[in-house]
């Protein structure tokens, strides 16, 4: 059954670094997308990404943050100088349509980052 | 704008006996409705969807849910517990955004613990 995948599971960086979080999606998916969940808290929705463009994004995305579809396979999230509350479990989802009323995420694993 | 509430934090349940896990949403329009398991370490896995259709949904794993919309709720039940269940279990809606987008919105989450 395809998957989503995540690499790394576990990113460790000193604060002010920049961190590139890889994902590749399902392989016939369109839409694509990123969430975090800092430990405690709610899974929250950051990004969404169809046609080599952001879609929509949330007020946690700001400035510091940028996706990529670099090549045709892989789906990327980066944080160009990371803080210590960006310190959280990020994860990757596809689906194969926008959000339409039937349509499905599908997510990864996803990817622990602790800034230090 | 929309929310969704899971009552429980923690549920703990012996091997054999009934599952209840209990989600609440708010939604301004027909929101879908959705159980995702998240097994450690694992990716978060779509158990089963509300989508307007009929109000009893079956998933996988002999988990279901029944959308009360004079309620506003979306329990999840399954009627004998395996201790593979041992997972957090998030309910999630997906309703129409100001923008004219669709988002999903997470609850914080309800760990089953299955006891032997």
């Amino acid at each position: 059954e395809p998957e989503v995948t995540q690499t790394p599971s576990h990113q460790v960086t000193q604060m002010g670094q920049e961190v590139i979080l890889r994902c590749v999606p399902i392989s016939n998916h369109l839409y694509f997308y990123w969430y975090r969940q800092i430990l405690g808290q709610k899974v929250e929705f950051l990004v969404s990404f169809y046609n080599n463009e952001i879609s929509e994004k949330s007020e946690i995305f700001d400035d510091q943050f940028s996706v990529e579809r670099p090549d045709g396979s892989n789906f990327t999230l980066k944080i160009r100088s990371t803080k210590l509350e960006d310190s959280a479990m990020y994860f990757c989802a596809s689906s194969g349509q926008s959000l339409t009323t039937t349509d499905t995420q599908y997510f990864g694993p996803g990817t622990r980052l602790t800034v230090l | 704008a929309q929310s969704v509430t899971q009552l429980d934090s923690h549920v703990s349940v012996s091997e054999g006996t009934p599952v209840l896990l209990r989600c609440n949403y708010s939604s301004s329009y027909s929101p879908s409705l959705f159980w995702y398991v998240q097994h450690p370490n694992k990716g978060l896995q779509l158990l089963l969807k509300y989508t307007s259709a009929a109000t009893l949904v079956k998933g996988i794993n002999g988990f279901e849910a029944e959308f009360k919309k004079s309620e506003t709720s979306f329990h999840l039940t399954k009627p004998s517990a395996h201790m593979s269940d041992a997972a957090e279990y998030f309910c999630v809606v997906s309703d129409w955004m100001d923008t004219g987008r669709r988002a999903l919105t997470f609850g914080s989450g309800t760990r089953l613990q299955v006891q032997p």
